[in-house]
């Protein structure tokens, strides 16, 4: 059955902190790691990536921190702005299967 | 062209009634992806097809008929839903099955109430 509360859980930051969000994964097959963005009324929007052979992808203010070892995957996010208000997904995958979705989490910023 | 394109954005339907989601992408994507959305909840993966065939159906109730008539449009026809289905449905499209480097690309989704 699920394990899922009915509440998100929140990450709430500054405007101009740093944030850090993380995602246990469950696949410790899964080869392939995202990051999505979704904001309220809108499809999943793609941040970033990282291959399982890496542990350490930079983008544009964001970071994904992947250690395979405990199977968890982290964005960080620098000098959060308002925009970045959203609710965060990690999503996994094995070549040749669809994407798997984590729980997300709310990001919360205070100007 | 670069976006999924979902319609209607909403839809409201009764428990007897047969509807359609419409999602179309001209992006040269072969495979496409039908999710579930609860609120609060992370996208469950429904169906997919590659190269315009069915390869994945995740045990979903056959109240949802998925078709893809060409490599451009995917459709989901619903009849006789239950208000449980109430969520949002969510399109996507990739280049390959697995995703690979270019990820998926999602549509905006339609908002369902089924009443």
């Amino acid at each position: 059955g699920e394990s899922v509360g009915l509440h998100l859980p929140t990450l709430s930051v500054q405007e101009g902190d740093n944030s850090i969000i993380n995602c246990a994964y469950s696949n410790s097959a899964s080869d392939y790691f995202i990051w999505y963005k979704q904001e309220s009324g809108k499809g999943p929007q793609f941040i970033i990536d990282i291959r399982s052979n890496m542990d350490k992808r930079q983008g544009q203010r964001v970071t994904v921190l992947l250690n395979k070892t405990v199977k968890h995957l982290s964005l960080q996010i620098a000098a959060t702005q308002p925009g970045d208000s959203a609710v965060y997904f990690c999503a996994e995958t094995l070549r040749g299967r669809a994407l798997t979705f984590g729980s997300g989490t709310r990001l919360q910023v205070q100007p | 062209d670069t976006e999924v394109t979902q319609t209607p954005k909403h839809l409201v339907m009764g428990m007897t009634n047969k509807k359609s989601l419409k999602c179309e992408q001209h992006m040269g994507h072969r495979a496409m992806y039908w999710y579930k959305q609860k609120a609060k909840k992370p996208p469950e993966l429904m169906f997919v097809y590659s190269y315009e065939k069915l390869s994945i159906n995740e045990s979903v109730p056959s109240r949802f008929s998925p078709e893809c008539p060409n490599s451009s449009l995917l459709n989901l026809h619903l009849h006789a839903l239950q208000p449980e289905d109430s969520a949002l449905y969510l399109c996507a499209s990739s280049q390959e099955k697995s995703g690979g480097a270019d990820g998926y690309t999602f549509g905006s989704g339609t908002r369902l109430t089924v009443v």
